[in-house]
Order: C-alpha cells, then structure tokens, then sequence
C-alpha cells in the first residue's frame, strides 16, 4: 500500500442497512477525516481524529459513527442508511492536525436506495 | 462553518489569468488550498499562515489578508491543465478543515 486507500470503490445500499467504509493509510499519519461530497456542497466534514483513540465531531456527524482504534485504520460506519446519505464519502489523512497538507484517498460511491 | 468562495466558476481562455476568492466571518489563522480534476480526489495546493508564512508545492500564489479573513487564489497565466474545482479550507473544531463549496475553473484552448 501506498498513501491512503479507500474500500469499496463503489457500493449501492438499501435503505436502513448498515454498512462500513473503510479507510487505511500507511504514511503513519496522526490525523485522519472524513468528508462527504455533494453536488453544489462541496465537501463537508463529518468526523475527525488527530490521533489513535481520539475521534471528533464534524459539520455533518448525524447518522455517521467512527473508531480509531490504531494509526492506520479510521473506518466510517452508518449505523442505518438512509438515502440523503448518497455521496462521494472521501477520507483524508495529514501528519498532523495542525496545519498540515491533508492527502485524500480516492473516495467511495455510496448510493442507498 | 463554511467559508465562503467566489465567483462559483469561471471560464478561461489559456494565457489567461484568473483570481478565487475565499471569505470567512470568523477569524482565521491559516486558509488552505486544494484542486480537484473531475472523478478525481482533492489535491493540497498550499496553506498560508498567519503572519506571512506560506506552505506549498505548487508556483501558485495566494494571498491572504488577516483583518479582513480573505483569501485569494491567483492564477497567472492559465494552462489547461489548470481547470478543476478549486476549494479553499478554513480551521474548525481541532483543527480539521471547513471547505468552502468551491470555485469551478474551465481552461479552454
């Protein structure tokens, strides 16, 4: 691995499933992000984590869950799907919170019907 | 909260040149830069501190005036492989960043 990558590509969900995106980086990066992106929203934050075992609240938490239980992994779990939770979902890594270049990995497609 | 960009997109002949502007109504200590080709992830551009300093890769230049929490993104003489979304960043909670909704450029030949 190479960077920070992102599992799945693409996915299409029903509605009130649960379902985990998975986000792993190895540049052993302290801080790590979620976005979601939306036509005409750009890209909003959903939750962070400046380190392992910390995580925070973003702009749009609602509906979203995360862990960090070690440096690499930050997964992003909706608990139940809804369909305003379609988006591009982009995950972010920097080496630390503070004032640093973030590098996103490729982003997952989520659709839920 | 987001901060706030314009103009929300601009269409540009190459050799052209062009300005993004970036506002926010909150005080800033940084304004961070990132470009996105279409299907593409977000890409770092450069950070500009409070107090002058600038962090960055690519020969773009930005400025940013504290007082009036601006930021602008100026690009000279435009190729094509300028065009993109360009999106600035301000801090929020811990550091993590408010993006703006983004400026769409469109270099043509």
């Amino acid at each position: 691995i190479a960077g920070i990558t992102q599992a799945p590509t693409s996915q299409i969900l029903a509605a009130g499933r649960r379902m985990t995106l998975r986000c792993t980086q190895d540049m052993r990066h302290n801080a790590m992000y979620w976005y979601r992106q939306d036509l005409g929203l750009g890209l909003r934050l959903i939750h962070y984590s400046n380190t392992a075992g910390t995580t925070g609240k973003g702009e749009v938490p609602d509906g979203y869950s995360v862990s960090r239980a070690n440096t690499d992994d930050f997964p992003l779990t909706l608990a139940s799907a809804v369909p305003s939770q379609t988006s591009v979902y982009f995950c972010a890594s920097s080496e630390t919170s503070e004032r640093n270049e973030q590098f996103f990995g490729p982003g997952t497609r989520l659709t839920v019907l | 909260q987001q901060p706030v960009q314009s103009p929300q997109a601009v269409i540009l002949r190459e050799g052209e040149d062009a300005v993004i502007n970036c506002s926010s109504s909150k005080a800033l200590y940084s304004v961070h830069w990132y470009r996105q080709k279409h299907g593409e992830a977000p890409v770092f551009l450069m950070i500009l501190l409070k107090g002058g300093e600038q962090k960055g890769h690519e020969k773009i230049s930005a400025s940013f005036n504290e007082k009036k929490q601006q930021s602008s993104l100026y690009l000279t003489a435009s190729q094509l492989s300028y065009s993109g979304t360009y999106f600035c960043g301000t801090e929020g909670t811990g550091y993590a960043l408010n993006f703006g909704k983004g400026t769409s450029l469109l270099v043509t030949p």
